[in-house]
């Protein structure tokens, strides 16, 4: 599976947009990007995914460069309850496990 | 609730001693995965299972660990004769074969004493 590397620990201001990079330098064609958080004393939560094309669901945008080396994930108006860790993962189509890194600590102040 | 649901949320054992964790997937998710997770990492993949089937085991998992599913639905995590490096919590996730993203529950924390 490739590898990602994730900044340890980021701030970011309650209402403002929280960009959380993840770099992917070996990634295959095959291979989606995924991002998982987790708040604390919870199970990770499934995010989102993207494979080449800019995705955005309910929860975040995610945003793929044209080679695919990097991503960012963003949270649109960071609210207090998005302070977790989030982990950015990259694995094939059809993967059977999630190959968790130690991800950001994203912490979201007042 | 159609959630994954996971028992006991909390354990407290004495070394040696034998646990059994119980895990509810999403009724219509055939696949089921263990994990476990120690304070201030990320979540290590320990099996999964694809109906009743274990297709894959971590190297993680010793001997002293053994998982079922042997309807299919629930799972069971057995840690035998436990020891203080058990102490963890052990996370289920369950998804659609193919699908992309797995649903966790909220573990079970084990503390052995």
């Amino acid at each position: 599976d490739a590898k990602t590397t994730q900044p340890t620990s980021m701030d970011c201001a309650e209402g403002r947009a929280a960009n959380l990079p993840c770099n992917h330098s070996t990634i295959s064609g095959n291979e989606y990007v995924y991002w998982y958080r987790q708040i604390h004393s919870q199970g990770p939560q499934y995010i989102i995914h993207g494979l080449k094309n800019n995705e955005t669901n309910e929860m975040a945008s995610l945003i793929i460069t044209e080679d695919r080396k990097s991503s960012t994930l963003i949270l649109p108006h960071a609210t207090l309850r998005d302070t977790a860790v989030y982990y950015c993962i990259v694995s094939p189509v059809l993967y059977d496990k999630v190959i968790f890194g130690p991800g950001t600590s994203l912490s979201v102040i007042p | 609730d159609t959630g994954v649901s996971q028992n006991p949320r909390h354990k407290i054992t004495k070394r040696g001693q034998n646990v059994t964790f119980r895990c509810d997937p999403i009724s219509e998710h055939n696949r089921l995965y263990w994990y476990r997770q120690t304070l201030g990492q990320g979540p290590e993949f320990l099996t999964y299972f694809q109906n009743e089937a274990q297709l894959e085991k971590s190297r993680l998992l010793s001997d002293r660990f053994s998982a079922e599913r042997p309807k299919g639905s629930f799972s069971t995590l057995e840690i035998q004769r436990t020891e203080q490096g058990d102490s963890a919590m052990y996370l289920c996730a369950s998804s659609l074969a193919g699908s992309l993203g797995q649903y966790f529950g909220p573990g079970t924390r084990l503390t052995v004493l």
